[in-house]
């Protein structure tokens, strides 16, 4: 089974600033998509960002981007020029490539780390 | 563009009552739809996912049940709710799979605070 670990419970950083979340997962398989979504005081769950395990080049989305190490099964996310509105919980997901179409797709979520962005 | 809707916003149940939670997506057809569980201040547990109407699917033996009745709705249930049931209850869909890698993002609902009391 896969297990999903983010090691740190609670950050801060100041606005303006970066940050990394980090995100260690343990898998068997060699085809799956990672995940990072965003849960604000809302608690909507919102797509942060996406990785294909296939893809060397690390996915980047505006202030985003994430550190893929498949070798040592890191996912880190970095946040560039913090802002108020990322104050949130972040989700690392890992999701294996389903063998039958149409499958469910199971994701297996870490247990969150909460981000504070201080003013 | 898909929306996906889920009701009551927020629920406060005697232990031993019945629960109906429902979900709808909209925009989109034969969606996969999932039932999570997300307890205070912790992670998402998977609870159930639908690839089709009728097909369900359990990932944790519980006192709570799952129905989809259309394409599109998805009802989480139990005849007798326990203090255990509560927390933050998230609906999501996801396309059918083709090869594409955007088919595999979930998407969530607004969810559902239950306390079950």
């Amino acid at each position: 089974a896969q297990t999903v670990t983010q090691s740190q419970p609670e950050m801060s950083v100041q606005e303006a600033e970066t940050v990394t979340l980090s995100c260690t997962y343990d898998t068997s398989e060699s085809n799956y998509y990672l995940f990072w979504y965003k849960q604000p005081p809302s608690r909507q769950m919102i797509l942060v960002i996406r990785q294909e395990a296939y893809k060397q080049q690390n996915a980047t989305e505006n202030r985003f981007s994430v550190n893929f190490q498949k070798a040592a099964k890191s996912f880190s996310l970095k946040i560039s020029d913090s802002q108020l509105g990322d104050t949130a919980m972040y989700f690392c997901a890992f999701m294996k490539l389903p063998r039958i179409l149409n499958y469910g797709q199971n994701f297996v979520f870490g247990p969150g780390t909460r981000l504070s962005v201080l003013p | 563009s898909q929306t996906i809707h889920q009701w009551p916003a927020t629920l406060v149940q005697p232990v031993g009552s019945p629960l109906s939670l429902e979900c709808t997506v909209e925009g989109t057809s034969n969606p996969n739809l999932y039932w999570y569980r997300q307890a205070a201040g912790r992670g998402l547990q998977l609870l159930f996912y639908s690839v089709g109407i009728g097909q369900i699917s359990s990932e944790v033996p519980q006192n709570l049940s799952a129905s989809r009745p259309q394409d599109r709705q998805f009802i989480l249930s139990s005849k007798k709710l326990l203090l255990s049931d509560s927390g933050f209850y998230l609906c999501a869909w996801s396309a059918g799979t083709s090869g594409t890698s955007a088919l595999y993002e979930q998407y969530f609902g607004p969810g559902t605070r239950l306390t079950v009391t």
